[in-house]
């Protein structure tokens, strides 16, 4: 079984639309944390934020927001207003284990696609 | 420079060519990887050096041959590849290896093997 989930794999809007790209985890570790990151077609892997597992405030930056809901294994990312630049693959990740044994698990990332 | 660079971006060889891979971070990180990007495969984790040890190999053909000097720098040395081979090469560096570092990547070489 996949640790990390991206069910989406190819998502196409509108420009202006919100969209919302989910993240489902699994992990038996109480401490981990979780990532987000975009790859434009240059292909470098952008980090776009990191959330701990004691922290399920929402958190949010310009256009971008977070929501990390502990109860569902979820850690869902939406665009608001979304722009043809937002054109990307955009991939989860889990950071869980213990010294010396720590793995960063990908997701199989989200295709996004706005349309102008 | 600043982040993580890498080069070349794009690189085009045979199956008997041998050639390497550099990747530098600027970051004084001491951790480095090497990943491999496949279209329509999750991203693999090849290697991992910590202060300059390796420390991971995740069951990759020796025909990957990794190097790190010093913490900056990360190379992957080819030979005898196979098209199979063909995919995004990408390095990532670390503040160390630990469960809160984040990783920052660099731009990735396009492998093509003939």
């Amino acid at each position: 079984a996949q640790k990390v989930t991206q069910a989406q794999t190819e998502i196409s809007v509108v420009e202006k639309e919100d969209v919302t790209l989910d993240c489902v985890y699994e992990t038996r570790d109480t401490t981990y944390y979780l990532f987000w990151y975009k790859q434009p077609p240059s292909g470098e892997l952008v980090f776009l934020i990191r959330r701990n597992s004691f922290d399920e405030q929402n958190e949010i930056s310009g256009r971008y927001s977070w929501n990390f809901q502990k109860s569902t294994s979820s850690f869902n990312f939406t665009i608001t207003a979304s722009q043809v630049v937002d054109s990307a693959v955009y991939f989860c990740a889990l950071s869980e284990g213990t010294s010396g044994t720590y793995k960063y698990i990908f997701g199989t990332g989200t295709r996004l696609k706005v349309l102008a | 420079e600043t982040g993580v660079t890498q080069t070349p971006r794009h690189l085009v060889m045979g199956m008997t060519n041998k050639k390497s891979l550099k990747c530098e971070q600027h970051l004084g990180h001491n951790a480095m990887y090497w990943y491999k990007q496949s279209a329509k495969k999750p991203l693999e984790l090849m290697f991992v050096y910590n202060f300059k040890e390796q420390t991971e190999n995740n069951s990759v053909p020796s025909r990957f041959s990794p190097e790190c000097p010093n913490s900056s720098h990360l190379f992957l040395h080819l030979h005898t590849l196979q098209p199979e081979d063909s995919a995004l090469y990408l390095c990532a560096s670390s503040q160390d290896r630990e469960l809160t570092d984040t990783q920052y990547f660099g731009p990735g070489t396009r492998l093509t093997v003939l």
